[in-house]
């Protein structure tokens, strides 16, 4: 059975501490591995889209990896604006469908 | 601004009721989806639809009904039949999938949250 998993579930961060928040997945066939910050009440805000094993992308402070069993979010030196649900998603092979797979997310607390 | 608007923001629902919640999207995107959103759980997919006039269901498509009569347009209807309404409902739109467009996300809207009286 296709399935992510996210790890912590949350994580408390003082203003400047960095650190890695984990997606590993257990799926047939990858074809992408998406990032997304979630603030309260809001929907998904699209962060970024991996698709091979080596793979990096970055913004402002978030860099995303992907090996071939997980990605990581690596925070570095964060805000307390960074603050949010981080949720990672995997499409996997299964015909024509767009269909992703949702981890349960990591809820991030930045304290200034 | 190209985006996805839900309403309303909130909804309540009495026993015995049908509600219909409201998706539009100006993004000209083919492919619109309907998940749920439960504490501690991941988004779960209700309902998605790929071209005009045609939807499939979901993981979860059990007391819920959907139409797909406009591009920009894909109401989702919240039956008396489903049991446990009460969520946070999220509506989403990308391109088509095919090749390297595999790789392009689903985009959101900011949410219907559903609670019961």
């Amino acid at each position: 059975e296709d399935q992510v998993t996210q790890s912590p579930e949350a994580l408390r961060l003082q203003e400047g501490e960095s650190s890695s928040l984990n997606c590993s997945y257990t799926v047939s066939g990858l074809r992408g591995l998406f990032w997304y910050r979630q603030d309260p009440g809001k929907g998904p805000e699209f962060l970024f889209t991996l698709y091979s094993a080596g793979e990096e992308k970055e913004k402002e402070r978030l860099k995303a990896t992907l090996t071939k069993k997980e990605s990581f979010l690596h925070i570095t030196a964060p805000k307390p604006e960074d603050s949010a649900t981080y949720l990672c998603a995997v499409r996997v092979y299964g015909g024509a469908t767009n269909k992703l797979i949702f981890g349960t997310g990591t809820l991030l607390a930045v304290q200034p | 601004d190209g985006g996805i608007t839900q309403s309303p923001k909130y909804l309540f629902r009495k026993e015995g009721q049908n509600v219909t919640l409201s998706c539009e999207q100006n993004l000209n995107h083919d492919a619109m989806y309907w998940y749920r959103q439960d504490p501690g759980q991941g988004l779960r997919l209700i309902y998605y639809s790929q071209i005009v006039n045609d939807f499939q269901k979901g993981d979860i498509a059990e007391g819920y009904s959907v139409s797909r009569e406009k591009k920009e347009s894909f109401p989702l209807t919240v039956t008396s039949a489903q049991k446990n309404p009460t969520a946070f409902y999220l509506c989403a739109s990308s391109t088509l999938v095919s090749g390297q467009g595999s790789n392009q996300p689903q985009h959101f809207g900011d949410g219907t949250r559903l609670s019961i009286l």
